[in-house]
C-alpha cells in the first residue's frame, strides 16, 4: 500500500503569513493527490484535487503543487478562518484510501 | 447537491456490534463508490472500507475480520457493522462518496465504546 507522510505535524503562524505543508508518497502517484481542511468538530472539506486544481468555492490563497512523490499545499496570507488541520490523500491506487497524518495550523 | 447523513447509536458496549446507517440524498447510490472512514479523538483518518452499489466490497485489512459493509439501493442507504468493539473503536465515523478517488464527506457521527 502507498504510505503518505506529512510534515510538519503542527506549526504556529500569524495572520498574513505564508504557510507551506508538505506531503510525501512512498511511491510515485503522478498527480493523484488531494488536500482537505478540517476544522474542530467538522468533517474534512476538499480544498485541492489532482495536486493543483482548486475546488470550486475555495479561496485563491490556497494552492497546491507537486507530482510523483513530493507535494506541497501553500496558504498565502493566512486568514483567521484558515487555522485548522490539513490532510493529504492519495487517489492513485484505491482501495485503500490512504491519508497523511495531518498538519495542525495554530495561531502564533 | 449530494448529502450524506450518518445515523446510529452513539454508545456501544465493549464486545458488542457497532451498527451505522448512511442515508444518501441528492444522488443515486447506484453510482460511484461509497465508503466509511473513522477518526479517533485527536488522531488522524482511518479508512474502513468501500462498497459499490453492486455489493462489491473492499476492506481495510486491519479491520477486515470485524467489518461488514452493505447497501440497500431501494432505500439509497449503505451500512457499517463492526463487531467485537473495544475502547479503541471510539471515534467519529464518517460515511462518504468516492468519485475518481476524491472523498466527499458526510458530517460524521460520534460513537463511544464504553460499558
Amino acid at each position: 500500500d502507498i504510505q503518505m507522510t506529512q510534515s510538519p505535524s503542527s506549526l504556529s503562524a500569524s495572520v498574513g503569513d505564508r504557510v507551506t505543508i508538505t506531503c510525501r508518497a512512498s511511491q510515485s502517484i503522478a498527480s493523484y493527490l488531494n488536500w482537505y481542511q478540517q476544522k474542530p468538530g467538522k468533517a474534512p472539506k476538499l480544498l485541492i484535487y489532482a495536486a493543483s486544481s482548486l475546488q470550486s468555492g475555495v479561496p485563491s490563497r490556497f494552492s497546491g503543487s507537486g507530482s510523483g512523490t513530493y507535494f506541497t499545499l501553500t496558504i498565502n496570507s493566512l486568514q483567521p478562518e484558515d487555522f485548522a488541520t490539513y490532510f493529504c490523500q492519495q487517489s492513485y491506487n484505491t482501495p485503500p484510501l490512504t491519508f497523511g497524518g495531518g498538519t495542525k495550523v495554530e495561531i502564533k | 447537491q449530494v448529502q450524506l447523513q450518518e445515523s446510529g447509536p452513539g454508545l456501544v458496549k465493549p464486545s458488542e456490534t457497532l451498527s451505522l446507517t448512511c442515508t444518501v440524498s441528492g444522488a443515486s447510490i447506484s453510482s460511484h463508490y461509497w465508503t466509511w472512514i473513522r477518526q479517533p479523538p485527536g488522531k488522524g483518518l482511518e479508512w474502513i472500507g468501500f462498497i459499490y452499489y453492486s455489493g462489491s466490497t473492499y476492506y481495510n485489512p486491519s479491520l477486515k475480520s470485524r467489518v461488514t459493509i452493505s447497501v440497500d439501493t431501494s432505500k439509497n442507504q449503505f451500512f457499517l457493522k463492526l463487531s467485537s468493539v473495544a475502547a479503541a473503536d471510539t471515534a467519529v465515523y464518517y460515511c462518504a462518496r468516492v468519485e475518481e478517488g476524491t472523498v466527499y464527506w458526510g458530517q460524521g457521527t460520534t460513537v463511544t465504546v464504553s460499558s
